[in-house]
């Protein structure tokens, strides 16, 4: 089935340890994204890749990374993590950055403790 | 700086309609999007409006002013899978999505 695959569902994390959120998608979209979501706040973005080979910064970069080796994969890396990174984390594609509707993931719920 | 509005709740009966606003301003305007979530779910696209007027799709609708930065969603014949949040988003002059806090939408039978 086509869509965005996240990996983990799940985590509960002891602040200062690393942690990679894995995102796949196989609809072979150009743009793909990183959002967090918390109670009470829309949807933040944290980064973005308009094509493989390339990443960009949104609204909440600190403390996160991002690659894009390949169109497919898109993961998220906490180098150290803290507890005001405690959130639900929802990776997203699009055919291209400047249009159209966004496919997401179901989401990783991250504790960080 | 930028912001969106929306009600953070609302109650409707089933049956019902229910009409949900989103007021906006943005630096520049490029499109707005209406998405549902269910809890513990993903967003998933509703519609799409860049020009003014009203867009009908089923028993979902969606209304676009931009010169009053207005939108709403229209959702007729309320049924409990209605339950949810509805998120506005707006596509800015840079073509960054900008997101509303949501809405959560609590139909009652």
């Amino acid at each position: 089935i086509a869509g965005i695959t996240q990996a983990p569902t799940s985590q509960i994390l002891a602040a200062g340890r690393r942690m990679t959120l894995r995102c796949t998608q196989d609809m072979r979209h150009n743009a793909m994204y990183w959002y967090r979501q918390d109670l009470g706040l829309g949807l933040r973005l944290i980064h973005y890749s308009n094509t493989a080979g390339t990443t960009g910064k949104g609204e909440v970069p600190d403390g996160y990374s991002v690659s894009r080796a390949n169109t497919d994969d898109f993961p998220l890396t906490l180098a150290s993590a803290v507890p005001s990174q405690t959130s639900v984390y929802f990776c997203a594609s699009s055919w291209d950055r400047d249009t159209g509707e966004l496919f997401f993931g179901e989401g990783s719920r991250l504790t960080v403790l | 700086g930028q912001n969106i509005d929306q009600p953070t709740e609302m109650t409707a009966t089933e049956g019902a309609i229910v009409q949900i606003n989103c007021t906006y301003q943005t630096s520049g305007f490029n499109g707005l999007f209406w998405y549902q979530q269910h809890a513990g779910e993903a967003p998933t696209f509703l519609s799409y409006n860049v020009l003014d007027g009203l867009e009908e799709k089923g028993r979902f609708s969606s209304f676009l002013s931009r010169s009053k930065g207005y939108s709403y969603l229209l959702l007729k014949e309320l049924q409990m899978k209605d339950s949810a949040s509805y998120l506005c988003a707006v596509v800015d002059s840079n073509y960054q999505l900008i997101w509303g806090a949501g809405t959560k939408l609590i139909i009652k039978p």
